[in-house]
């Protein structure tokens, strides 16, 4: 069964320090992946997407992620934390067609 | 990509009572889903809505309890009917422009409490 795990319900990280967000997918085929970020009282907005191709995808805000399928990872990466950063982050695999599966969130905390 | 809107942002209702979400998109879309975020979790998907005929039910969630409608190609609404505190939960409404594999986008969700 397609399933995603995120092993970090919350991650607290300085202003400046980077960032990697762990994101493990259990799907049979070739995986179509993505991450979200959700600010407070806000809705899911799309970091990045990996279909197929470069294994290292660029999304916005600064952030990048890179697909490895021996691992069957996708952690999202930034090499400098903003305070505006701070949120909650989903990873989730489209499994063909129309489902999505989403992981259960990493909630990350940025101190000055 | 599209955009989506979704009134009202927020609401506080009282038990057996019923409210309709509204879900608008900028551009005509393929798809349209309804997904549930209770408090601190993650999504759970709802029911795909379908234009022209009734929605696509997951595992756990009923027409009865919430009826969905999507007239065209831009536009559907979700009903929590009933409701009882458990259904307090963010609803967010998805879109996706073609009918393969392809990515969601999601609107601002609305919060519901129900007392």
């Amino acid at each position: 069964a397609q399933s995603v795990t995120q092993p970090d319900i919350h991650i607290t990280v300085s202003e400046g320090a980077s960032l990697e967000l762990r994101c493990n997918y259990s799907y049979g085929a070739t995986p179509y992946l993505f991450w979200y970020v959700q600010s407070p009282g806000q809705g899911l907005q799309l970091l990045l997407k990996y279909f197929s191709g470069d294994t290292l995808v660029q999304g916005i805000k600064g952030f990048e992620a890179e697909f490895k399928r021996s691992q069957s990872s996708f952690n999202l990466r930034k090499p400098s934390v903003h305070w505006s950063d701070a949120a909650e982050y989903f990873c989730a695999v489209a499994a063909g067609g129309n489902q999505f599966y989403f992981g259960t969130g990493t909630s990350l905390t940025v101190i000055p | 990509s599209a955009v989506i809107s979704q009134k009202p942002s927020r609401d506080i209702c009282q038990r057996g009572t019923s409210l309709t979400i509204q879900c608008q998109v900028d551009s005509q879309v393929t798809m349209m889903f309804w997904y549930r975020q209770q408090p601190g979790q993650s999504l759970t998907l709802i029911a795909t809505a379908n234009q022209g005929s009734e929605a696509t039910y997951e595992s756990g969630f009923v027409i009865d309890k919430f009826p969905i409608s999507r007239p065209n190609l831009t536009f559907s609404t979700l009903t929590v009917s009933n409701m009882s505190p458990e259904d307090s939960s963010i609803y967010l409404c998805s879109a996706k422009t073609s009918g393969g594999v392809d990515t969601q986008y999601f609107g601002p969700g609305t919060r519901l409490t129900v007392l």
